[in-house]
């Protein structure tokens, strides 16, 4: 199976930039996901790493290197609307389970 | 495109008591998978269903099982309940194939065990 392993918290204020990192322990995987989840809501797909490099989208950014087994969901120019819970997540390329971390709590203040 | 639906929305029961919820995926996805989440705690994976087979289980016990149907629809099914099973019930689809596909999740099922 899969540990990854992120921050449960990071507070900063509006305007501000965020990374979020994510180790993981695994022998292979597809690729690294992000998904946001405000609170009372339904998880949301952000983005995904199959290989090793930044992928940008929009304000967000996602990278990864599978030689440190490490990522990181970058958040530019923070809004209050970004006030979430996001967990990285990989599928194991063996048994193609799907495992999540405990999830980040990101606060944006004023 | 119709979101991924769970039903219902809320739920009570007492220990003892069997549950059973109900996802429709989207149209089109062959794979639903079944999470369950507690206040601190990340999504544990519970099981997913591709076709109507089970693909593969989470670190639950055998009070939790599922089964999908043949339109994709899946249900999950919690015997003898426990306090402990009060949780957040997230269901989620995909296409199922391909490598990794985005997880498209429903608004899920808030359980509480009295």
């Amino acid at each position: 199976g899969q540990s990854l392993e992120q921050p449960s918290e990071v507070t900063a204020v509006e305007g501000a930039i965020v990374q979020i990192n994510c180790t993981y322990q695994t022998s292979g995987f597809y690729g690294l996901s992000w998904y946001q989840q405000h609170d009372g809501g339904a998880p949301t797909f952000l983005s995904y790493n199959a290989l090793d490099g930044l992928e940008e989208t929009g304000r967000f950014s996602s990278f990864l290197s599978r030689s440190d087994s490490y990522g990181y969901l970058l958040l530019q120019e923070l809004q209050m609307k970004d006030s979430a819970s996001y967990f990285c997540a990989v599928r194991d390329r063996g048994d193609y389970k799907l495992s999540f971390g405990a999830g980040t709590t990101v606060t944006v203040r004023a | 495109k119709a979101g991924v639906t769970q039903t219902p929305r809320y739920l009570i029961k007492t220990r003892g008591q069997q549950v059973t919820l109900s996802c429709s995926p989207i149209s089109g996805h062959r794979s639903v998978s079944w999470y369950q989440q507690t206040p601190g705690q990340g999504l544990q994976f519970l099981f997913e269903y591709f076709s109507e087979t089970q693909r593969n289980k989470g670190n639950f016990p055998g009070r939790f099982s599922g089964r999908q149907f043949s339109n994709s629809r899946s249900e999950m099914n919690v015997s003898t309940l426990e306090l402990g099973d009060s949780a957040l019930y997230l269901c989620a689809s995909s296409t199922g194939t391909g490598g990794e596909q985005p997880q498209h999740f429903g608004d899920g099922t808030r359980l509480s065990i009295l």
